[in-house]
């Protein structure tokens, strides 16, 4: 069993400020590691998925890094705006494994 | 194109009461899943179809719990007799393959038992 770990709990930070959460997760056996966005009353929102030991991925303002061999992941948000208000989840995947296991994520308020 | 939709959005049922909640998934969509998000914790597995065959059950938490896709396509999960535990959010999700490369989730159902 995968146990992920995500921190902070929960942030606040004001409009214009950059951001990053941490994902730590098992190394063995490691096949993928999804990012998630989850705004309320609203579907989980695939962010990334990343697989290879220092892949770097990059949507907008919203990148991500990830280290296999120590078991992280860190998701940064450069000039955070209201809109990015959500939670954060990870989740990862073993290798020949169709579970995805998550943690309980980060959720992020941005003050206008 | 459509997403994973679930129904309903919000369910409340009084304890020993059965419910149903039913997940369309993303036509041709090959796997399904079926997580529980209880409060304050992150979406935990219950169980995995691919087509119409249920390949692992084993995040089910009871034999309360049943889940179907008998034609390859919708699914539902069932709960007999509800207990206040089973309050959560039940979220599905698709995936046009086999392995958990890439899954798009549902909205959830969220459930609460009185």
């Amino acid at each position: 069993i995968l146990n992920v770990e995500q921190s902070p709990q929960s942030l606040h930070v004001q409009e214009g400020d950059s951001t990053n959460f941490t994902c730590s997760f098992p190394s063995s056996n490691f096949y993928a590691l999804h990012w998630y966005r989850w705004e309320t009353a609203k579907s989980p929102e695939a962010l990334f998925v990343m697989t290879l030991n220092g892949d770097e991925k990059k949507k907008g303002r919203i990148s991500a890094t990830l280290n296999t061999k120590e078991g992280y992941s860190y998701l940064y948000i450069k000039g955070s705006q209201p809109e990015d208000s959500a939670t954060y989840l990870c989740a990862s995947a073993g290798a020949g494994s169709y579970q995805l296991t998550f943690g309980k994520g980060t959720k992020l308020s941005v003050i206008p | 194109g459509a997403g994973v939709s679930q129904s309903p959005r919000y369910k409340v049922a009084k304890r020993g009461q059965d419910v149903a909640l039913r997940c369309d998934p993303i036509s041709g969509h090959v796997s399904l899943f079926w997580y529980q998000q209880a409060l304050g914790q992150g979406p935990e597995f219950l169980t995995y179809f691919q087509n119409e065959a249920q390949l692992d059950k084993s995040g089910l938490p009871s034999d309360r719990f049943f889940a179907e896709r008998p034609e390859g396509s919708v699914s539902t999960l069932k709960i007999q007799r509800t207990q206040q535990e089973d309050s959560a959010v039940y979220l599905c999700a698709s995936s046009a393959e086999v392995q958990a490369y890439e899954q798009y989730f549902g909205p959830g159902t969220r459930l609460t038992v009185t």
